[in-house]
């Protein structure tokens, strides 16, 4: 069974800090998607970045980075210079894919990290 | 390109009564998948549609169904309201990857559900 989980329930930083973001998963596939998802206080879910499995390689998205290391099977997220408007929560998931790749439509969530930045 | 809509956005119901969401989702994406959000279970996912077909079902009560129409907009229905049914519903779309799509779910703003 798969399975997310995000130890952090919830980080308070200081605006300009740097916050990162811990999410660790668990599968039995060896063809897998992991997602960040950003949900404000609007509620809708915000879709941040999608990896697959046999992608290991680091990505940067102006202050937003991702850290994807399968020996630990974390995917790690860290903003950079945090900014009030960072502040939601964050939702790390995960999807397997089956053998004919036709859907990846289950999406497994771990519990979230509230985050809130203080100006 | 609109994002995937969903309506009613708040709903109000007694328990035992039934109750009907509905969810369109991105021109195109052909996927269709609802989860539940609760502060307690966090995110779960319910079922998800495929070409009108439902391909995959979480460990939810029958009482939780859904369908989705040849345009791709998908409806859930919830019969004998409980207390516990409150909770925020999302649905979310995709263009899977065997039709050439990153796969990627993509989520609406939620129906509120209050369950009295």
């Amino acid at each position: 069974a798969q399975k997310v989980t995000q130890a952090q329930t919830e980080i308070s930083v200081v605006e300009k800090e740097d916050v990162t973001l811990d999410c660790v998963y668990e599968t039995r596939d060896t063809t897998y998607y992991l997602f960040w998802y950003k949900q404000p206080p609007s509620g809708e879910l915000v879709f941040l970045i999608r990896r697959n499995s046999f992608d290991e390689q680091n990505e940067i998205s102006g202050r937003y980075s991702w850290n994807f290391q399968k020996s630990t099977s974390s995917f790690n997220f860290t903003i950079t210079a945090s900014q009030v408007v960072d502040s939601a929560v964050y939702f790390c998931a995960l999807s397997e894919g089956d053998a004919g790749g036709t859907s990846y439509g289950k999406l497994t969530f771990g519990q979230g990290t509230i985050l809130t930045v203080h100006p | 390109k609109a994002g995937v809509t969903q309506t009613p956005r708040y709903l109000i119901k007694t328990r035992g009564q039934q109750v009907t969401l509905s969810c369109s989702p991105i021109s195109g994406h052909r996927s269709v998948s609802w989860y539940q959000q609760t502060p307690g279970q966090g995110l779960q996912f319910l079922f998800e549609y495929f070409s009108e077909t439902q391909r995959n079902k979480g460990n939810f009560p029958g009482r939780f169904s859904g369908r989705q129409f040849s345009n791709s907009r998908s409806e859930m229905n919830v019969s004998t309201l409980e207390l516990g049914d409150s909770a925020l519903y999302l649905c979310a779309s995709s263009f899977p990857r065997a039709s050439g799509g990153s796969g990627t779910q993509y989520f609406g703003p939620g129906t509120r559900l209050t369950v009295l």
